[in-house]
């Protein structure tokens, strides 16, 4: 069946550091995929989405390329703030639910 | 618009009792669905549906009942409570996208579940 595989955390970095969180994933036809972000004590938020291959998606200086010929949709963003610190949930569609790695934990220092 | 709410936002239970939560989307999605998040863990699902009047069975149904009898609503039952279900409780709605999968889910702020 489809599933979703993330690098094991936590990431721990220096403020102002570059940041890459891995996602592979496997399925059988043309998934959309997703990056959420959980911050402490709060539900899940979208962060950022592609529908199609080659797609980039972006927000709040992060982005992901979905990259079919990989299987990959890693997650990166140039200059990490503590701000940042929370755990990241990469995540593609099924047919009538999404499938979610198990999350990586980055925390930022000053 | 209030999107996803959650009732309610923490509960504490004796083992053997029941509980209900209450998951609220003002978005008209016509899915929902109930996760679990233990501390340290990723999200499991529980149950969703995927439609009114419909439900299906997620990763972890056991000792769970829902109800989606309003296309806004899906109620999570605890018939007898156990210390092992003590977790946070989160709902979500999505809708189906263009390509005919499910598209961005929308998640509550989660219900925090304590059984002693």
């Amino acid at each position: 069946g489809d599933s979703v595989t993330q690098m094991e955390g936590p990431v721990t970095l220096s403020e102002e550091a570059f940041l890459t969180i891995n996602c592979t994933y496997t399925a059988t036809g043309y998934p959309s995929l997703f990056w959420y972000v959980q911050y402490p004590g709060e539900g899940l938020q979208l962060l950022l989405k592609a529908t199609k291959a080659d797609d980039k998606g972006s927000n709040k200086g992060f982005e992901a390329t979905y990259r079919k010929e990989t299987t990959s949709f890693h997650l990166e963003k140039g200059s990490v703030q503590v701000s940042d610190s929370a755990v990241y949930f990469c995540a593609l569609s099924d047919t009538d639910k999404l499938i979610f790695g198990t999350g990586t934990r980055l925390q930022v220092f000053p | 618009n209030a999107g996803v709410t959650q009732t309610p936002k923490f509960r504490v239970l004796k083992t053997g009792q029941s509980m209900t939560l209450l998951c609220a989307q003002d978005m008209n999605h016509e899915y929902m669905y109930w996760y679990r998040q233990d501390p340290g863990m990723g999200l499991r699902l529980i149950h969703y549906s995927v439609g009114e009047g419909t439900t299906a069975k997620g990763e972890v149904p056991d000792g769970y009942n829902v109800s989606r009898l309003k296309k806004q609503n899906f109620l999570l039952g605890l018939e007898s409570a156990a210390p092992s279900q003590t977790s946070v409780y989160f709902c979500a709605s999505s809708y189906r996208g263009p390509s005919g999968r499910t598209d961005t889910q929308y998640f509550g702020p989660g219900t925090r579940l304590t059984v002693l």
